[in-house]
C-alpha cells in the first residue's frame, strides 16, 4: 500500500445510480486530488483540495461531486453518469508546498457504466 | 496552454539494453518534473524527479536529463529488466502557493524482452 487508500477498487453503475468512491490518506499530507485515467489519454485533472477547500474545478460536468471532510479523507459522488464516464479514477495526495511537489496516488477505482 | 508531450507511445527493449523516453513541454512556469511508473492495476508511482537547475539526476539505473533551453527532458533506463515492463509517464509541475498541479504526458508502455 502506498499509504493512499482508494475504495471500492471496481464499480459497476447503472447510468441512473447514485455511488461514491471514498480515498483516504494517512501520510500528513494537505492536498488531494481526483484524476481520471482513460486509455490512450493523459491523466485528467479532475479537482484539487488544498487544506480541505476546493481550489480547482478543472470544467468537469457537474454529474461528479466531490467532497472533502478533512485532510484525510475525499470523496467522489457519482450520478446519472455516461458511459464516456466509464475509467480509472485515480486519488492523490501531496503536500500543498514545500520542496516535495511528488504526489503519492491510490490504486484507483476501476469504474464502468452500464 | 500546460501541455506535455511524450514519446514514443510504446517501447521494446531487450533485456539488458537502454530504454529512452522523451518529453517536451511549452509553460516555463513549470519548477518540477517527476516520472511515475505504473503496474498494471496499480496507481502511478514517483520513480524519479528533477528541477530545472539541474541537468542530470541519476538514481541507480534511472537518470533523468533535462535540457531547460529545448524545453525537453527524457528517462532513461540503464540495463533494462523484465521487472521494468509497465508504463512510464513524464509530468510537470507547477505549485500555486495553494496545491502542487500536475501535467501528465500521454504515457510510454515498456515491454523488457528476454
Amino acid at each position: 500500500e502506498t499509504g493512499v487508500t482508494q475504495t471500492p477498487r471496481h464499480l459497476v453503475m447503472g447510468m441512473t445510480n447514485k455511488k461514491s468512491l471514498k480515498c483516504e490518506q494517512h501520510l500528513g499530507h494537505n492536498a488531494m486530488y481526483w484524476y481520471k485515467q482513460s486509455a490512450k489519454k493523459p491523466l485528467e485533472l479532475m479537482f484539487v483540495y488544498s487544506l480541505e477547500e476546493r481550489v480547482e474545478n478543472n470544467s468537469v460536468p457537474s454529474r461528479f461531486s466531490p467532497e472533502c471532510p478533512n485532510s484525510s479523507h475525499l470523496f467522489l459522488h457519482l450520478h446519472t453518469l455516461q458511459p464516456e464516464d466509464s475509467a480509472l479514477y485515480l486519488c492523490a495526495s501531496s503536500l500543498r508546498t514545500g520542496g516535495n511537489y511528488g504526489y503519492t496516488f491510490g490504486s484507483g477505482t476501476r469504474l464502468t457504466v452500464v | 496552454q500546460q501541455q506535455v508531450k511524450q514519446s514514443p507511445q510504446s517501447l521494446i527493449v531487450q533485456k539488458g539494453g537502454i530504454s529512452i523516453i522523451n518529453c517536451a513541454y511549452e509553460n516555463t512556469a513549470f519548477d518540477y518534473f517527476p516520472w511515475y511508473q505504473q503496474f498494471p492495476g496499480k496507481g502511478p508511482a514517483l520513480l524519479i524527479a528533477i528541477r530545472p537547475d539541474v541537468s542530470e539526476k541519476k538514481e541507480g539505473r534511472f537518470t533523468i536529463s533535462f535540457n531547460k533551453s529545448a524545453k525537453q527532458f527524457s528517462l532513461h533506463i540503464m540495463d533494462s529488466q523484465p521487472g521494468d515492463s509497465a508504463t512510464y509517464f513524464c509530468a510537470a509541475s507547477i505549485n500555486t502557493g495553494t496545491a502542487s498541479k500536475l501535467t501528465f504526458g500521454t504515457g510510454t508502455r515498456l515491454q523488457v524482452t528476454l
